[in-house]
């Protein structure tokens, strides 16, 4: 059984450039949430969707963005990047939109601005 | 705003030794409770889960946690840890406020020694 699977693994971007990052649910997981792990820290909520709907948005900036495609897919987009943006963005998805419904993390995807 | 602390930055126990791990919150409503574990190389797992009832939850692999409301803590204990649970421990908490979203801590890194 697939888990969640994060794209790319790793990116190199420069300041100012746009990034998009993809992740693919488990299978039949309907919500998918957007964290930020920054080097130390745990990890920071960024975004919920549900039945491509947004349910829930953390304390990020506007440059962040991110949408949930028809087959629960999600992409995140972050633009003009800076350098505290470097981190890893992980991604969960679940069953339903409640939390009574476990969270499964994929493996992140390791973004580094230069 | 909500905060979660572990004071436990860095554990080294030997095998066979007892854990205990702190976890606070800064959250004076309702909350779900969780702590999440990351094994070296691994993604993010739920480790165990409060939502209501008995305080004392048990999750997998031997570990269980108490919830104190009074004290605002949900520490995470084992009686015998093995080399198998070196890792990066979690707590995270939920307020429960119709937001989805998960506020983690900074994580607890356990080293044990065979």
């Amino acid at each position: 059984d697939a888990g969640v699977t994060q794209s790319p693994t790793h990116l190199i971007k420069t300041r100012g450039q746009q990034v998009t990052l993809r992740c693919s649910p488990i299978s039949g997981h309907k919500s998918v949430s957007w964290y930020q792990q920054v080097l130390g820290q745990g990890p920071q909520f960024i975004f919920q969707y549900y039945e491509k709907e947004e349910r829930g948005r953390g304390n990020f900036p506007d440059r962040f963005s991110a949408r949930q495609f028809p087959n629960y897919s999600s992409e995140l987009n972050v633009n003009a990047l800076l350098l505290g943006d470097s981190a890893l963005y992980l991604c969960a998805s679940s069953l339903a939109d409640r939390l009574n419904s476990p969270l499964h993390f994929g493996n992140g995807t390791r973004l580094t601005v230069t | 705003a909500q905060s979660v602390s572990q004071h436990n930055h860095h554990v080294i126990l030997s095998e066979a030794a007892s854990l205990e791990l702190g976890c606070n919150y800064s959250y004076g409503g309702t909350v779900n409770l969780f702590w999440y574990v990351q094994y070296p190389g691994q993604h993010l797992q739920l480790l165990l889960k409060y939502f209501s009832g008995d305080p004392l939850v048990k999750g997998i692999k031997g570990f269980e946690a108490e919830f104190i409301k009074s004290k605002f803590s949900f520490n995470l204990r084992k009686p015998s840890v093995q080399w198998s649970d070196t890792a990066e421990y979690f707590c995270a908490v939920n307020p429960v406020t119709g937001a989805n979203n998960l506020f983690f801590g900074t994580g607890t890194r356990l080293t044990v020694i065979p």
